[in-house]
C-alpha cells in the first residue's frame, strides 16, 4: 500500500517567488492536511480539505492558500515568498479526522522549501 | 485555544536507564497521538490514546492518558540507541479536526 507521496521533495526559491506544492494522499482517504515545520515555530497546522472543501485553517496569511481535487490530491501554494518561509512542508492523510476512533494521520516525507 | 506542552524538551539517556516524557493539553480531547520523527525524516505514528485510562505499550514505549488531568506519558524502558529521535504528542481539537503538537522532545541514548 502506497503510502502519502508529496513532490517535490526540496526545492529553493527566492523572495517574491510562488511555489507549489502536491501531495498524494494513501488511497481510500479523503482528508488532507497540511503543516509547517521549523525550528523555531515547531509543527503548525496551515489547513484541512476534505471532499475538496476547506474544513479547517490555521493561523496563517492569506498567501498560503491550497486546493483538493476530486481525487483527494492536494496543493498548497505560497505566494509572495519570504525568507521565513522557509521550513519543511508536511501533507497528511487519514479517513476523516472528525470521525470516532483512532483516525491516524500518515505523514508524507514532506517538501523543503528554502527560501533565498 | 488549545495548547500543548512537552517536557523535558531534551533528555540525555543513557542505554538501560527508564525515563518519562510528559504531555499536558490545557483543553478537553478524545484523541491523543505521539510520533516519532528521525533527523530529516517525516513523522511516523507510534500510538493513538483515546479514553481515559488507555495505555498502549510496543517494545521499549509505553504510552498512557489521563484525560481528567489532560496528561499522557512516554515510558520508555531500557533506553536502547535506536530510540534516539524527537517524539511529539499531538492532541485533536474536536470543534476543529486538527492536530496541534507539542514542541517536541529531543532525546539522545548515548552508550
Amino acid at each position: 500500500k502506497a503510502g502519502v507521496t508529496q513532490t517535490p521533495r526540496y526545492l529553493i526559491k527566492t523572495r517574491g517567488q510562488q511555489v507549489t506544492l502536491s501531495c498524494s494522499p494513501i488511497s481510500g482517504h479523503r482528508s488532507v492536511s497540511w503543516y509547517q515545520q521549523t525550528p523555531g515555530q515547531g509543527l503548525q497546522f496551515l489547513f484541512e480539505y476534505f471532499s475538496e472543501t476547506q474544513r479547517n485553517k490555521g493561523n496563517f496569511p492569506g498567501r498560503f492558500s491550497g486546493r483538493q481535487f476530486s481525487n483527494s490530491r492536494s496543493e498548497m501554494n505560497v505566494s509572495t515568498l519570504e525568507l521565513g518561509d522557509s521550513a519543511l512542508y508536511l501533507c497528511a492523510s487519514s479517513l476523516d479526522p472528525n470521525t470516532s476512533g483512532a483516525n491516524v494521520l500518515t505523514f508524507g516525507a514532506g517538501s523543503r522549501l528554502t527560501v533565498l | 485555544e488549545l495548547k500543548v506542552e512537552q517536557n523535558p524538551l531534551f533528555l540525555s539517556m543513557q542505554e538501560g536507564k527508564n525515563y518519562t516524557i510528559y504531555c499536558n493539553y490545557s483543553t478537553t480531547s478524545d484523541r491523543l497521538y505521539w510520533y516519532r520523527q528521525d533527523p530529516g525524516k517525516s513523522l511516523e505514528s507510534l500510538f493513538v490514546l483515546l479514553s481515559n485510562g488507555a495505555v498502549k505499550q510496543e517494545g521499549r514505549l509505553m504510552a498512557s492518558l489521563d484525560t481528567k488531568a489532560r496528561l499522557s506519558t512516554l515510558h520508555i524502558t531500557a533506553a536502547v540507541h535506536d530510540l534516539s529521535a524527537t517524539y511529539f504528542c499531538a492532541v485533536v481539537d474536536r470543534s476543529y479536526g486538527k492536530l496541534t503538537f507539542g514542541q517536541g522532545t529531543i532525546l539522545t541514548v548515548h552508550p
